[in-house]
């Protein structure tokens, strides 16, 4: 099956510096998408980006799927943005079966 | 719009009891999935329908975990009997569809502690 690796594993900033999450995929997907793991366990969409570039406040994504790869951009990070990250996506031609990565866990401090 | 709804939100029980989880998925979404996350890890998929049939259970447990979701709406999953390493969150989202937007949507999953 497909494989989702994200990188890094673990990243701690201070508040207001900027950041990248990478996440590389080993097949065709028709479907990204970024999430956003809260200390109370919800998974908040972040962005559903099967290709190309989005942007949301401080956020932003770019999704190059030729080259099998996304990133979330994270500017003047925020104590809010803790906790984890995670990039899911679906095979191409399947019933959207999406599988996760192991995410990036994420600690800004003030 | 309402998200998907979870419940409950906690259960404790012992090891050999069995549990019971609902879902109700985003109203018009024709996919509904259940994940189970271990502590530390990404989310791992159960078991995935389209409306009312089973598209995905390769990674269930089928000994002891089973689901349903009927007309095609709600879903529930069920643990018998329980085991220690059910301890997790198990999660319930949903899609409208396998074409066009495939945009999932989580709910705010159960937490199961099994003693």
């Amino acid at each position: 099956g497909i494989q989702v690796e994200q990188s890094p594993p673990d990243l701690i900033l201070q508040e207001g510096a900027n950041s990248t999450l990478r996440c590389n995929f080993s097949d065709s997907v028709n479907n990204l998408q970024w999430f956003h793991q809260n200390p109370w366990g919800q998974l908040i969409n972040l962005f559903y980006i099967p290709s190309g570039t989005k942007q949301n406040g401080r956020l932003s994504a770019t999704t190059v799927a030729t080259e099998r790869y996304s990133l979330l951009y994270i500017s003047s990070s925020q104590t809010t943005d803790s906790g984890v990250y995670f990039c899911a996506v679906s095979v191409s031609g399947g019933y959207n079966k999406l599988i996760f990565g192991a995410g990036t866990r994420l600690a800004v401090h003030p | 719009e309402a998200g998907v709804a979870q419940s409950p939100r906690y259960k404790i029980i012992e090891k050999r009891q069995s549990v019971a989880f609902w879902c109700n998925p985003i109203s018009g979404h024709a996919t509904l999935y259940w994940y189970q996350q271990i502590l530390g890890q990404g989310p791992k998929l159960l078991i995935q329908f389209q409306n009312n049939g089973v598209v995905d259970d390769s990674q269930l447990p089928k000994d002891r975990f089973s689901a349903e979701r009927l007309k095609g709406v709600d879903s529930t999953l069920k643990i018998q009997p329980a085991k220690l390493e059910d301890s997790a969150v198990y999660l319930c989202a949903s899609s409208p569809r396998i074409t066009g937007s495939r945009e999932a949507f989580f709910g705010q999953g159960t937490r199961l502690t099994v003693v």
